[in-house]
């Protein structure tokens, strides 16, 4: 069935350091959305991307979707203590049963 | 606006037993979606619901149950707890939810966190 899949699981970056995530998909995806989510918190969502190659940007994170729509990635430069918390893919399902697909996350950890 | 609200946050269970969850969506949102999240699966879609209708169901024993009222506030129900029920269950509401594919924002609520001993 269909799969998103995110790696690395965790990343463990010292704060000033650069943090990429990836999201690849078993499928084309229509679009792809991103969250994040604090510790202890709620999945607080950052951007969608649409377009095949498109690439939008929010201040130190850089998010791009691949040419062939099964892949993406966020790219955070110059990390703070204040990007700590799991990163989520989230394309739309195929299925019935899948409304939207989350890939299981990214830990990210800064360390001051 | 108000965001999202999920009563109550926090709510201990002994397996057999039931329980209702509320959620309280954004102003205006008229779909509201609930998710399972737990450290060993992630975030897992139970359902939608639409003015009032079931849009959309993922792949949830029938134990598992929601409804949604006139004023777009949604519940759900889960019934003969197990031990694997516990986990974190966020509500997440969006302006139209529009169906296939997806593409609407959803804005979480905090989450209930269920425990069932």
């Amino acid at each position: 069935g269909q799969q998103v899949m995110q790696i690395p699981q965790y990343q463990h970056v010292q704060e000033g350091e650069d943090f990429t995530t990836y999201c690849n998909s078993s499928t084309t995806l229509s679009n792809i959305q991103w969250y994040k989510q604090r510790p202890g918190g709620h999945p607080v969502f950052l951007i969608q991307l649409v377009k095949s190659g498109e690439v939008k940007k929010q201040k130190r994170l850089t998010f791009q979707f691949g040419e062939a729509k099964k892949n993406s990635s966020l790219h955070i430069t110059a990390t703070q203590t204040t990007d700590v918390g799991t990163y989520f893919c989230a394309g739309p399902g195929e299925t019935s049963y899948d409304k939207v697909i989350f890939g299981p996350g990214t830990s990210l950890s800064v360390i001051p | 606006k108000a965001g999202v609200t999920q009563t109550p946050r926090y709510l201990i269970k002994t397996r057999g037993q039931q329980v209702t969850l509320s959620c309280s969506p954004i102003s205006g949102h008229r779909s509201v979606s609930w998710y399972q999240q737990t450290p060993g699966q992630g975030l897992q879609f139970l359902f939608e619901y639409f003015s009032e209708t079931q849009r959309n169901k993922g792949n949830f024993p029938g134990r598992f149950s929601g409804r949604q009222f006139s004023n777009s506030r949604s519940e759900m129900n889960v019934s003969t707890l197990e031990l694997g029920d516990s986990a974190l269950y966020l509500c997440a509401s969006s302006p139209t939810g529009q169906g296939r594919p997806f593409t609407d924002t959803q804005y979480f609520g905090p989450g209930t966190r269920l425990t069932v001993l």
